[in-house]
């Protein structure tokens, strides 16, 4: 199983850009990193999903480098909107199991005005 | 699209009561649903992987006994939390994910979850 350590917390600024960055060093080949948002009392809320390189959509980018033992989510001008819990999830369902479906602690991130 | 609908999203009862959950996929067909618990400040743990049509695969340190999952058709699972006690009060979320083959390439879509608690 992919073990998937993040920062337990942090702050930033209305504005500003945040890339929180998830390690992930026994990831395998099959492995798809993927990065969900929660808020408290929800379920969570898928945000992007990637295999190698970057991957950008509406909300968020995501980098992985080549050697994929790590990731870093990048908010582009994050709002107060944006305080939540955001986790990495690394692995792949195969057959009749799901592998990797271990959530680490996650990253509390917490913008002020 | 990709929502999951997860009911109720709220529930208090008696200690030795059995309650149960439903989580719906409306607008894919589900082959794999997974259910998670959340303690306060806590991350999400797994319970169990439920494939339609066949037995769940619970996680070690699941009782499989006392929480029954059924998952019927391609849009429901449902979570049967049997002679509930407090200490099984917590915030129970469900999953999705659609289509054949891995999850890898489609992420899971996750219901708004069920906060359970037993006096």
């Amino acid at each position: 199983l992919a073990k998937t350590t993040q920062p337990i917390s942090m702050d930033s600024y209305e504005g500003q850009e945040v890339n929180i960055t998830c390690s992930h060093n026994n990831i395998a080949t099959n492995d798809y990193i993927t990065w969900y948002q929660q808020f408290p009392s929800q379920g969570p809320r898928f945000i992007i999903q990637g295999y190698k390189t970057k991957v950008t959509n509406e909300v968020a980018s995501l980098f992985i480098p080549a050697d994929r033992k790590s990731s870093t989510l990048s908010l582009p001008r994050v709002s107060l909107s944006d305080t939540a819990v955001y986790y990495c999830l690394v692995g792949a369902y195969s057959g009749g199991g799901a592998d990797g479906l271990t959530f680490g602690k996650g990253t509390h991130l917490i913008i002020q005005p | 699209g990709a929502v999951v609908s997860q009911h109720p999203s709220w529930v208090i009862c008696k200690s030795g009561t059995s309650v149960k959950i439903e989580c719906r996929s409306l607008d894919f067909q589900a082959t794999t649903m997974f259910w998670y618990r959340q303690f306060p400040k806590q991350s999400l743990m797994l319970m169990a992987t439920s494939n339609e049509g066949s037995k769940a695969t619970y996680e070690q340190g699941v009782e499989k006994d006392k929480f029954l999952i059924n998952h019927a058709s391609l849009t429901l699972s449902t979570l049967t939390v049997t002679s509930a006690h407090p200490e099984d009060s917590s915030f129970y979320i469900c999953s999705a994910l659609g289509g054949q083959g891995k999850w890898g390439n489609q992420p899971q879509h996750f219901g708004d979850g069920t906060r359970l608690s037993i006096l």
